[in-house]
């Protein structure tokens, strides 16, 4: 069965923290690993890594992906409260863009 | 372009009452899903379409139906409400190409059973 798992489930930080979100999977015909970020609506899209991309940078936010230990970190630098929101990893399986999440990690960043 | 759209945006049910979420996008997407989202559960897969006219069940099916109706729209039924079907709904969309797409999600469906 295939399987997504983040790991810490909920984090508190304050400002200027730095983060690391983890994000283990075990599933069959991988694609693509994604990842979210979801501030009480709908997640929105933060990155793709595949087996031709496994290291993205945006500012603040870099995520890398092993696929021989089949796992992928989140990092956020310098953190700030607009940071503040649930996390969510995704794993694409096969070729119908079908997504198995995991449970979400919760950041809370206090002032 | 309005992207993913969804209908209601908040309903509450009595058990054993029925009712259809409605969703439709308007980018030319290929692949339509509808995901339920309880909290500490992520996004669970409840049902796809890969593309129009074919139907999959995902996770957690059990006690929904869909329906495909064109390539715009994707609806899923609840025949028989019940209070575990308390849950936040979201419907999302997918070109299917190129590779680094990825899905559209639309706003979501609040949903109580009472």
């Amino acid at each position: 069965e295939d399987k997504v798992v983040q790991s810490p489930l909920s984090l508190v930080v304050h400002e200027g923290d730095t983060v690391t979100l983890n994000c283990s999977y075990e599933v069959t015909n991988f694609r693509s690993l994604l990842w979210y970020k979801q501030e009480k609506k709908a997640p929105t899209f933060l990155f793709m890594l595949t087996s031709s991309g496994i290291e993205k940078k945006s500012g603040r936010l870099s995520s890398i992906l092993d696929k021989k230990e089949l796992f992928s970190i989140l990092n956020i630098t310098a953190t700030q409260t607009g940071d503040s929101a649930i996390y969510l990893c995704a794993v694409e399986v096969g070729n119908t863009g079908k997504l198995i999440f995991g449970q979400g990690t919760t950041l809370q960043v206090k002032p | 372009n309005a992207g993913v759209t969804q209908t209601p945006k908040f309903q509450v049910l009595k058990t054993g009452q029925s009712m259809t979420l409605q969703c439709a996008q308007d980018m030319n997407h290929n692949s339509m899903y509808w995901y339920r989202q309880d909290p500490g559960m992520g996004l669970r897969l409840i049902y796809y379409s890969a593309s129009e006219g074919t139907t999959d069940k995902g996770e957690v099916p059990n006690g929904y139906n869909v329906s495909r109706l064109n390539k715009r729209e994707f609806s899923l039924r609840l025949e028989s409400a019940a209070p575990s079907q308390t849950s936040v709904y979201f419907c999302a969309s997918y070109p299917g190409t190129p590779v680094w797409e990825t899905q559209y999600f639309g706003p979501g469906t609040r949903l109580l059973v009472l």
